[in-house]
């Protein structure tokens, strides 16, 4: 299985709604990914999981936050969000840090 | 911080013409990843360099990094209409960085 699977592909919610994006991936990749892609713009990391623990924080507010529950799976749970924070969210996979990274098709979120 | 700037911003070419996009660094990488990411869609991984001097192909692709480990290009001859999308060059020093990546048009 050399996928990574996102969900929902879509989300509509607003500033005071609690939802969560789910992200997982079965290659038996160490080093998981949040990355925050607004429209032609590149991908913003935001997140690093490694080894299950996290390795970086973008200096991302507190309003999203990660979560990964074991190796596997990566969630991204998000409140009170502006309008500002609708993007495509891609969750990504690597063996490593510094490998090549597999990315997820995204969960285009948009904030009411 | 670490930067990595990746030009041009926007190519449009006529199918079956030549295409170049080019990544430089601030400071020496010690790898550079190549990704296309078509409309639409998600980045997908093309090709790690790793060596300094590295030339690497896949069909009519030519992936090439610099000596110094600072710059890296992406060649593709006789380009065709599925090769539109954005290429993404990501550039690992300290942390892992994207270039803002070039969009590549292909007119029939």
């Amino acid at each position: 299985d050399t996928e990574v699977t996102q969900t929902p592909k879509h989300l509509v919610m607003g500033m005071t709604n609690k939802k969560s994006l789910k992200c997982e991936q079965h290659m038996g990749h160490r080093a998981m990914y949040w990355y925050k892609q607004k429209a032609k713009k590149p991908p913003e990391l935001m997140f690093v999981y490694s080894y299950e623990k996290l390795s970086i924080n973008e200096s991302v507010p507190s309003r999203f936050s990660p979560e990964c529950p074991n190796s596997s799976l990566l969630n991204l749970h998000l409140h009170a969000l502006q309008p500002e924070d609708s993007a495509l969210y891609l969750c990504a996979s690597s063996q490593d840090y510094y490998n090549e990274q597999f990315f997820g098709p995204g969960t285009r979120l948009t904030v009411l | 911080g670490q930067q990595v700037m990746q030009i041009p911003q926007y190519q449009h070419v006529q199918e079956g013409e030549d295409f170049t996009t080019y990544c430089n660094s601030s400071t020496t990488l010690s790898n550079i990843q190549w990704y296309k990411q078509r409309p639409g869609g998600h980045p997908v991984f093309l090709i790690q360099l790793v060596k300094s001097g590295e030339v690497k192909k896949q069909k009519r692709l030519t992936f090439q990094f610099g000596e110094a480990k600072k710059n890296s290009s992406l060649h593709i001859t006789a380009t065709q209409t599925t090769d539109v999308g954005t290429y993404l060059c990501q550039g690992g020093s300290e942390k892992l960085v994207f270039g803002k990546g070039t969009k590549l048009t292909v007119n029939p």
